[in-house]
């Protein structure tokens, strides 16, 4: 199974502040890198398709970019809505895998 | 609109099963690949094995193997997720989710999910 690996597990941060979350796959997954958003009692949703790509109506402050087997999620300005958990997922083979989250909190 | 629609919460005994159903409504359900996908309190989400209702065929994680079964009923539009000898760490909340093309051809991502179910296994 492809292992993904996310860091940090939690950050602390203000409204505004530049976050960057990382995430990196065992073996090479090309760019089948999935982001997801999610908050406590809900479903995740769908961020970043592709590593790169914006889903539908996610804001633009939401970015994913890629280096070889290394991925990272950054949000550009912190909103109040955006605490939350999240999480990559390779989409390159079965079974899919997700990483195990970084929690992002106010500081 | 599509959307996906999930059975209710479950308390089972150990070593019982539970099956749970999720229920499309609206787009062409037997073309969709439904995974099944659960995550224990404050884990992240795992992969449990996906159908595509048209063919009827499931592809199971290998933690999984023999212990679930993944059905769909194309009439009902619905898919169904089983599992047996249930133990105290299959307790989580189980979700549906459509496994789907985005962009270009060859990417696929979980666009759209059950609201979930919590399956509770408890003596």
């Amino acid at each position: 199974d492809i292992q993904m690996t996310q860091s940090p597990s939690s950050l602390s941060a203000s409204i505004g502040d530049r976050v960057t979350i990382a995430c990196r796959a065992s073996q090479g997954i090309s760019s089948h890198l999935n982001w997801y958003q999610q908050k406590p009692g809900k479903t995740p949703k769908l961020l970043i398709y592709a590593a790169s790509s914006l889903q539908n109506g996610v804001p633009s402050r939401f970015t994913g970019s890629s280096s070889g087997t290394d991925f990272t999620l950054t949000i550009s300005s912190l909103q109040s809505e955006d605490f939350a958990t999240y999480y990559c997922q390779q989409s390159y083979t079965t079974p899919r895998t997700f990483g195990q989250g970084t929690k992002v909190e106010f500081k | 609109q599509v959307q996906l629609v999930q059975s209710g919460a479950e308390v089972k005994k150990p070593g019982s099963s539970v099956k749970v159903s999720c229920k499309a409504s609206g787009g062409t359900f037997s073309s969709y690949v439904i995974s099944w996908v659960r995550q224990a309190p404050g884990q992240g989400p795992e992969w449990m094995g996906e159908i595509i209702p048209m063919f009827g065929t499931a592809n199971y994680a290998q933690k999984f193997q023999g212990r679930v079964t993944i059905t769909a009923d194309e009439s009902a539009s619905t898919a169904y997720m089983e599992l047996s000898s249930l133990r105290s760490e299959d307790t989580a909340v189980y979700y549906c989710a459509r496994d789907q093309g985005v962009g270009a051809f060859g990417h696929y991502a979980f666009d759209m999910w059950g609201q979930g179910t919590m399956v509770t296994v408890s003596s």
